[in-house]
């Protein structure tokens, strides 16, 4: 599988932050859960949520008030919005494929850095 | 949530030494939910080891993992060139999926 991020790199604090992940090498509706992971500059990983193939997500509860996950089968991609971003949002964020477990992270993409700043 | 601890920090190793790097969990994680991964620098990470010990198609028998419960080891029988880097502890058992803060297994 593999997985490439895309969206904006620069996001205005308040904000909507954007991202793609293009699934390539394997049918999205074919089955899996498929996730976002961030990694603030020079942190730890935090899990950011994970929805399945026919729409079910999953969301962690710190995030969850902000987050939204979809799917576009058609396009064999998902996506992730970050409403009223901040500062700390600033951060690498990685789509992962996590195989049959929703909380999995079987494969990772490359990341893409986004940065919240005015 | 389950906090996974991760110790030492930093591991300092010269190449063809054993590493073991540790993680424990606040509360226990079923053997199936438990990974492992490593990052090397301005790359992601990349799955190392899942299910407490089985290793994906081209990962090398000199990684291992172990443990049960709240307690989990990651094994590097002798360290290659290429394996100073980070290694973080996942636990996917419950939600949400947690991460150890990583050990860096740096060359002495």
């Amino acid at each position: 599988v593999q997985l490439q991020e895309s969206g904006p790199g620069l996001v205005k604090p308040s904000e909507t932050l954007s991202l793609t992940c293009t699934v390539s090498d394997y049918f999205i509706i074919s089955s899996h859960y498929w996730g976002w992971i961030r990694q603030a500059p020079g942190k730890g990983l935090e899990w950011i949520g994970s929805i399945s193939h026919s729409g079910s997500t999953l969301y962690n509860p710190s995030l969850k008030s902000r987050v939204t996950i979809s799917v576009d089968t058609s396009k064999n991609q998902f996506s992730l919005k970050v409403n009223s971003v901040t500062a700390a949002d600033t951060a690498v964020y990685y789509c992962v494929d996590t195989g049959s477990n929703a909380l999995g992270a079987a494969d990772w993409g490359q990341g893409i850095l986004v940065t919240v700043s005015s | 949530e389950i906090v996974l601890t991760q110790s030492p920090a930093t591991l300092s190793l010269s190449p063809g030494e054993r590493a073991t790097l540790s993680c424990r969990a606040s509360q226990s994680v079923g053997r199936d939910y438990f990974a492992w991964h490593q990052q090397k620098p301005g790359q992601p990470p990349t799955l190392l080891i899942y299910g407490t010990y089985r290793r994906p198609i081209g990962i090398p028998d000199r990684f291992s993992g172990s443990g049960s419960g709240t307690d989990f080891t990651l094994t590097i029988s002798r360290l290659e060139p290429e394996d100073f880097a980070i290694y973080f502890c996942h636990q996917y058992d419950m939600s949400p999926t947690t991460f150890g803060q990583g050990t860096k297994v740096e060359i002495k």
